[in-house]
C-alpha cells in the first residue's frame, strides 16, 4: 500500500540550531513529494515539492528538504529555526496508483517546537 | 491560504441537522478537494472533483455529500448520518488532480451542541 510516515510526533529544537523533520515514503512508480506547514487553527501552507530532477529542494521560509531514493526518504531541513517556525509539518506523496491516482497521501503530522 | 476561502469560520450543529461547509476559490483551478482533520490523524480525503459536474468519493465519505456546479465552488454537507462531526475541515485546490500542489483554504471548525 502506499503510504507517509513522520516517525516522530513532536521535535524541540533550540532556536539558532539546525531542524530536521523525518518523512518516509511508500509508493510504486517515481514519488511526488511535498511538505506543507500549519499553525494553529489555520489552512496548510506550501512549502516545497520535488518532482524530479536535483535531490536538494530549497522552498519557503528558508526551509529544504532532500529526497533520497536509497532510503525512501524526504526529510525536511532548516539551517538556523526561528521560534515562528513552531508548527504542525505534514509530509504528503502523490498517489500513483488506481482509481484515487493523482491525490495526495499525508503523514500524520510532526510538531516543530523551537524554544528561545 | 492564498485565494480559497472557506465559510464559516466556526459552525455549529444540533442533533439531526444538516449543516453546510462553503469553499470558493478564484484561482481558475479545475480539481478541488475536502479533508477532515482530527488530533493525531492528519488530514483524511471525503470527496474530490477533477472537473465541473463531477466527483468522487475519499477514503471517508460516509454522512457526507457534495456538489460541483460552479468551477469556483465546492460545498461540503455533513448530515445527521455522521455521527461524530466534530473536526477541522479543510478545502483544497489545485490546477488538476494530476497536479499534485494543492493550496488550501483556512478551514473551519465544526462543534456538535
Amino acid at each position: 500500500a502506499q503510504s507517509v510516515a513522520q516517525p516522530e510526533d513532536q521535535v524541540n529544537v533550540a532556536e539558532g540550531n539546525p531542524l530536521t523533520v523525518k518523512c518516509t515514503y511508500s509508493v510504486s512508480g517515481n514519488p511526488y513529494l511535498f511538505w506543507y506547514v500549519q499553525y494553529p487553527n489555520r489552512g496548510l501552507q506550501f512549502l516545497l515539492k520535488y518532482i524530479t530532477g536535483d535531490n536538494l529542494v530549497k522552498g519557503s521560509y528558508g526551509f529544504e528538504a532532500e529526497f533520497n531514493k536509497s532510503q525512501t526518504s524526504f526529510h525536511l531541513k532548516k539551517p538556523s529555526a526561528l521560534v515562528s517556525d513552531s508548527a504542525l509539518y505534514f509530509c504528503a506523496v502523490r498517489d500513483t496508483y488506481g482509481g484515487s491516482q493523482g491525490n495526495l497521501i499525508f503523514g500524520k503530522g510532526t510538531k516543530l517546537s523551537v524554544k528561545p | 491560504d492564498g485565494g480559497i476561502t472557506q465559510s464559516p469560520k466556526y459552525l455549529f450543529r444540533k442533533e439531526g441537522q444538516n449543516v453546510t461547509l462553503s469553499c470558493e476559490q478564484n484561482l481558475n483551478h479545475d480539481a478541488m478537494y475536502w479533508y477532515r482533520q482530527d488530533p493525531g490523524q492528519g488530514l483524511r480525503l471525503i470527496y474530490y472533483s477533477q472537473i465541473v459536474n463531477d466527483f468522487q468519493k475519499g477514503d471517508i465519505a460516509e454522512g457526507y455529500s457534495v456538489s460541483r456546479e460552479k468551477k469556483e465552488s465546492f460545498p461540503l454537507t455533513v448530515t445527521s448520518a455522521q455521527k461524530n462531526p466534530t473536526a477541522f475541515y479543510l478545502c483544497a485546490s489545485s490546477p488538476s488532480l494530476m497536479e499534485g500542489t494543492q493550496y488550501f483554504g483556512p478551514g473551519t471548525r465544526l462543534l456538535v451542541l
